[in-house]
């Protein structure tokens, strides 16, 4: 059982660069999400999909961009990394709007 | 604002000690709440997950209770064991949001001592 996959698991970035977190679950579930989580902010809603072709921004959406082509993929892209960035990124995917949530092992990403 | 907080932050127990967590929530409107277990530089895993309906829900020696009209949910654990050390989460799903805007707290860092 797959479940969530995230890749890759740790990435370094220069500030300025650009890049995309890959998110997949093989769970046939409509609802994914990504989060973030840093020391002392616990775990922060980026972006979320309801479905293919449907997102919507989280608490904290500056400087993150999604899509959702498919119902297995949920790609998060940072268009133009900085240090505020680093943190470690969570996708997360729950078949209803209310039911248990899973969760991807994280990627760590450090921003110099 | 809702929020939900955990408190202690950490704790330390003896293994073979019942234990509780708690969690506490700002407002009563909830949907339902969920349990969660991280393990170091791991993800989230899901415990348990108690609709607003309900008062207590149960697995092996995980129990997980609800008082709406406190704000309050406890996780109790029995019998700790040292592979129970990690970090638990709760995270709560307001009224009229999706799954997706749970607010989540810091957590609870367990460790048991063998």
């Amino acid at each position: 059982n797959a479940g969530v996959t995230q890749t890759p698991k740790f990435q370094v970035l220069k500030t300025g660069q650009s890049m995309t977190l890959q998110c997949a679950q093989d769970m046939n579930h409509e609802y994914m999400s990504w989060y973030r989580q840093d020391p002392g902010m616990g775990l922060r809603l980026i972006h979320y999909s309801v479905g293919a072709g449907i997102t919507d921004q989280g608490e904290v959406p500056n400087g993150y961009n999604v899509s959702r082509s498919t119902t297995e993929d949920f790609p998060l892209r940072l268009l133009s990394a900085a240090p505020s960035q680093t943190s470690v990124y969570f996708c997360a995917s729950s078949y209803t709007n209310t039911g248990e949530l899973f969760f991807g092992e994280g990627s760590r990403l450090t921003v110099l | 604002k809702q929020e939900v907080t955990q408190i202690p932050a950490a704790l330390s127990v003896p293994e073979g000690e019942n234990l509780v967590l708690n969690c506490s929530f700002t407002d009563s409107a909830i949907y339902n709440l969920q349990w969660f277990r991280q393990d170091p530089g791991k993800g989230l895993t899901s415990l348990l997950l108690i609709q607003s309906s309900q008062r207590e829900q149960t697995s092996g020696r995980l129990n997980a209770s609800l008082d709406k009209s406190s704000g309050r949910s406890t996780l109790y654990i029995a019998a700790s064991q040292p592979g129970d050390s990690a970090t638990y989460l709760c995270a709560v799903n307001w009224l009229g949001s999706s799954n997706y805007k749970l607010t989540f707290g810091k957590g609870t860092l367990l460790t048991v001592n063998p």
